[in-house]
C-alpha cells in the first residue's frame, strides 16, 4: 500500500464548529487531493495540491479550504461544519497529473459525522 | 453495467466464476482509465489501467477491455473469489484541459458467493 494516513479516522462534531482532517504521505509524491464520497454521487473533488503552498478548487470546493506547508501533508478545514458536509474524505496522492504516466493513490478515510 | 455519473448496479456472481463489470464512459477525448476495488470501510485500491491508445490489457486474472467506438470499459475477473466482493469504479482522465483531473463512476457492486 501506498504510504498515505489519514487522521482522524472518524470524528463526530456539532454544526458550526470548525473540523481540520489531516493527511500525511511518506512518498513524495508532488500531488495531493481531497475527495468526499458520498451514495450516489461516487468521489468527488474538494480541493487538490501540486506542490507545497500550490492549490486550486475542485468541483465541491464550497466551505471547505486546504492548506499544504509541507510536501507530506496536506489538510483539508471545514470552518464551519453544516450536516451537509457528513461524508466520508479520502485523501490520494499521485506523482504527476500527467495521467497517462500517473496513478492515484487512496489514504483509508476519514468519516465525519456532523450533527 | 454503469455510466460516470449514475447509480450503482449490483453484480452476484458464484465462486469460480467470471466476472464482466462495465463501465460507460461520458468524454471522448478521455485518454487514461484506471479501474479501483473499494472493500467496505477502505479507500479505492488500483486494480489496473489503460491507455487510450490499446484496446486491451491484462493483469493477474484481471483484464481490462476499451471500445473507444462507443465509449466503453470493461473489467473482466477470472475465477472469481469471495475476497473479490467489494465496490469496482472506473476513473477517466481527459488527454486536455490542463488539470488531467479524473471524473470516477459510482462503482458496481460485486458479490461473490461461496
Amino acid at each position: 500500500d501506498a504510504g498515505i494516513t489519514q487522521s482522524p479516522r472518524h470524528k463526530v462534531t456539532e454544526t458550526g464548529t470548525p473540523v481540520t482532517l489531516r493527511c500525511h504521505q511518506t512518498e513524495n509524491h508532488r500531488y495531493m487531493y481531497w475527495y468526499r464520497q458520498d451514495p450516489g454521487h461516487g468521489l468527488r473533488l474538494i480541493h487538490y495540491s501540486y506542490g507545497v503552498k500550490d492549490t486550486d478548487k475542485g468541483e465541491v470546493s464550497d466551505g471547505y479550504s486546504v492548506s499544504r506547508s509541507k510536501t507530506e501533508d496536506f489538510l483539508l478545514t471545514l470552518e464551519s461544519a453544516t450536516s451537509s458536509q457528513t461524508s466520508v474524505y479520502f485523501c490520494a496522492i499521485s506523482e504527476s497529473t500527467r495521467a497517462s504516466t500517473d496513478t492515484q493513490y487512496f489514504g483509508p478515510g476519514t468519516r465525519l459525522t456532523v450533527l | 453495467g454503469e455510466s460516470v455519473g449514475l447509480h450503482l448496479p449490483t453484480l452476484s456472481v458464484q465462486e469460480g466464476d467470471n466476472s464482466i463489470i462495465n463501465c460507460a464512459y461520458s468524454n471522448s477525448a478521455s485518454d487514461y482509465f484506471i479501474w479501483y476495488k473499494q472493500e467496505s470501510g477502505k479507500g479505492p485500491q488500483f486494480i489496473i489501467d489503460i491507455r487510450s491508445n490499446m484496446d486491451k490489457r491484462q493483469g493477474q486474472r484481471v483484464t481490462v477491455l476499451l471500445n473507444k467506438t462507443v465509449k466503453h470499459l470493461s473489467l473482466q475477473i477470472a475465477a472469481t473469489q469471495p475476497g473479490d466482493s467489494a465496490v469496482y469504479f472506473c476513473a477517466e482522465t481527459p488527454a486536455s484541459g490542463g488539470s488531467y483531473i479524473p471524473t470516477f463512476g459510482r462503482g458496481t457492486s460485486l458479490i461473490v458467493h461461496p
